[in-house]
């Protein structure tokens, strides 16, 4: 079955440290990919999405390009800050049909610190 | 303009009892979703609505789970007899659906918070 498995928090940084959170998925055809965030308090949004392979999305500094060879869609940013603090989601969806219902990984708690 | 809304936003009730959950999704949004997030479990799929009909209920835990949509708009979601397995955060979402093409942004309420005592 489809399925998305990213690294587990919580992960604590120092501002202006570099960010990696991992996410692989097991999918059949050809998922879209997508990571969310939820700062605290407030609900889900999306932060980047890639529908296809060697894509890359990004928004608000954060990038993930979609590879298919590895099966991967890791979370990157260069610099983090403390507004940054959050849980992010990595999710999928299959291409097939009209129903696009999101496929999440567990949730990667972020905490940065001045 | 207006997101997507949910009511109430928090609902603590005791086991046994019935409880509906509402979504008002986004104007003209076709697709609704409706997931649930738990402490161990993540975010889990639940039911989702084209118009007022619902092509996947494979997510319904079990048969004391029920939704419905009327009017291409409001849904409900209903639990009966609630357990306390059932305490999470409910989440609603809504999208174009078919009009939005081969990628559809779901856009997410605030949830409800369900406490079962």
């Amino acid at each position: 079955g489809n399925s998305v498995t990213q690294m587990e928090g919580p992960v604590t940084l120092s501002e202006e440290a570099f960010l990696t959170i991992n996410c692989t998925y097991t999918a059949t055809g050809y998922p879209s990919l997508f990571w969310y965030v939820q700062y605290p308090g407030e609900g889900l949004q999306l932060l980047l999405k890639a529908t296809k392979a060697d894509d890359k999305g990004s928004n608000k500094g954060f990038e993930a390009t979609y590879r298919k060879e590895t099966t991967s869609f890791h979370l990157e940013k260069g610099s983090v800050q403390v507004s940054d603090s959050a849980v992010y989601f990595c999710a999928l969806t299959t291409n097939a049909g009209n129903n696009r219902k999101l496929i999440w990984g567990l949730g990667t708690s972020l905490a940065v610190n001045p | 303009g207006a997101g997507v809304s949910q009511s109430p936003s928090n609902k603590v009730t005791e086991k046994g009892k019935d409880v509906e959950l509402r979504c008002d999704p986004i104007s003209g949004h076709t697709a609704l979703y409706w997931y649930r997030q738990s402490l161990g479990q993540g975010l889990e799929f639940l039911i989702y609505f084209q118009g007022n009909s619902a092509p996947d209920k494979s997510g319904l835990p079990s048969d004391r789970f029920s939704a419905e949509r009327t009017g291409g708009s409001v849904s409900t979601l209903t639990i009966q007899r609630t357990q306390q397995e059932d305490s999470a955060v409910y989440l609603c979402a809504s999208s174009l659906g078919l009009a939005g093409g081969s990628y559809n942004e779901q856009f997410f309420g605030p949830g409800t918070r369900l406490t079962v005592l």
